[in-house]
């Protein structure tokens, strides 16, 4: 079954602090996966999108990671703001029209 | 939010009545989409549309319909309410299906 798992489900920490946002995902076959970043009352904006050949990219303080033999991403923020403080999603896309969404992880950066 | 509006922003119905979502772009792109969103499931495809008058299923597409009469809008629509529809709703629009897709700011609606 295609999924895409999520982990912290939560997250809180300290402003400045660095912190990882996981995403494992068991879609085959594999076309790109995308970070996106979701405010609170607004709609999900994209920050990455990898393929199956990329291991990193980069978005300002966002630097995502591509497992893609053991299919896991990861996204680093660096330095974390205040307004980083949001719902960060996993979106899988196999090949096809099909979109496997991750459940997200929520990201509090606190003074 | 990428020349993407969502209309009504907010909507409180009754269960039983019809209720129709207009999303507008300006973007002049080919694909939207209609998702919602609740707690616990994440984002989940309603259905979308590939060009005027093309549309497709989802993944959870019952008790909703949709029509594209012209590229920049696209209506969902709740046949007959239920509580179960109580969700937040978001438009979305990409150039491909294999292109970064941009989401409208969404519409809140409460069937009561």
């Amino acid at each position: 079954k295609n999924q895409v798992e999520q982990s912290p489900q939560s997250l809180i920490i300290l402003e400045g602090k660095n912190c990882t946002l996981q995403c494992n995902y068991t879609v085959s076959p594999f076309s790109n996966l995308r970070w996106y970043k979701q405010d609170t009352g607004r709609g999900p904006v994209s920050l990455t999108i990898m393929t199956f050949s990329e291991n990193t990219k980069s978005n300002g303080r966002y630097t995502a990671t591509l497992d893609a033999d053991t299919k896991q991403s990861s996204l680093h923020i660096t330095a974390s703001q205040l307004s980083d403080s949001a719902s960060y999603i996993c979106v899988v896309r196999a090949t096809g029209n099909q979109f496997y969404f991750g459940t997200g992880t929520s990201l509090t950066v606190i003074p | 939010d990428a020349g993407i509006t969502q209309s009504p922003r907010h909507k409180v119905t009754e269960t039983g009545t019809p209720v129709t979502l207009r999303c507008h772009q300006t973007e002049n792109h080919r694909y939207m989409y209609w998702y919602r969103q609740d707690p616990g499931h994440g984002l989940r495809l309603i259905h979308y549309s590939y060009g005027v008058k093309d549309t497709d299923k989802g993944e959870v597409s019952d008790g909703y319909s949709v029509s594209r009469s012209k590229t920049e809008d696209f209506l969902l629509t709740l046949e007959s309410a239920t509580s179960s529809q109580t969700s937040v709703y978001f438009c979305a629009i990409s150039e491909s299906f294999q292109e970064t897709q941009y989401f409208g700011p969404g519409t809140r609606l409460l069937v009561l």
